[in-house]
């Protein structure tokens, strides 16, 4: 029973456009919402987050999108640099308990 | 300001054996977490602690795992008999108190199981 779903394996972006990084929920239970990036042989580094009650937050380059009714959120990246290749995982919480992660979406900057 | 550590980072044993893991949280979170991540997957969740106490216990936590909190400082997961799919990164979180916060993982030990 996958609760987060990032149905995109995979992206590539050319450099200084923009990314975005898709994510579906089912448990509308929900109600704080991450995306965590990763490097190989590293630990998910915190990026941005979102509150149910809000539905843009915004932190330099990183914008994160929450549609509550579609149950779908999305990171948007702009502009892309070749730093931000890596695996990006959404994650959802309820309360301030376990995370429930999806699957991860490998992002490739192409110069 | 050192964020969360993990020791060791990986960690290669025969089948049977035990291993035990430790995490070293960031010193002000009263919360820490235990995930596991195999290839292809997002981390799952193992268990979690607020401070000593361990709170919750996923179903993926036989009895053959155990984890302590013991001071409410570092903490330990251990894998008694170990088996072939035990095979994976464990990874260790901590956060603050309070509602939605965001945890902070360590860089995770890869267990290999010969």
């Amino acid at each position: 029973d996958q609760q987060v779903k990032q149905n995109s394996p995979s992206l590539s972006v050319q450099e200084g456009r923009i990314s975005i990084l898709n994510c579906d929920y089912t448990n509308s239970m929900f109600d704080y919402f991450l995306w965590y990036k990763k490097y190989p042989a590293e630990g998910p580094t915190f990026l941005i987050s979102i509150s149910s009650i809000k539905d843009k937050n915004e932190d330099g380059r990183f914008t994160v999108f929450l549609n509550k009714s579609a149950k779908h959120l999305s990171l948007h990246i702009v502009p892309s640099q070749p730093g931000d290749s890596a695996v990006y995982f959404c994650a959802a919480m309820f309360g301030n308990e376990k995370l429930t992660f999806g699957t991860g979406t490998r992002l490739t900057i192409i110069p | 300001d050192t964020g969360v550590s993990q020791n060791p980072r990986h960690k290669i044993t025969k089948r049977g054996q035990n291993v035990t893991f430790r995490c070293d949280p960031i010193s002000e979170h009263n919360r820490l977490y235990w995930y596991r991540q195999t290839l292809g997957q997002g981390p799952e969740f193992l268990t979690y602690f607020q401070n000593e106490a361990q709170l919750e216990k996923s179903r993926l936590l036989s009895d053959r795992f155990s984890a302590e909190r013991p001071k409410g400082s570092f903490s330990t997961l251990e894998i008694q008999r170990t088996e072939q799919g035990d095979s994976a990164m464990y990874l260790c979180a901590s956060s603050q108190t309070g509602s939605h916060q965001p945890q902070h993982f360590g860089d995770g030990t890869r267990l290999s199981i010969l």
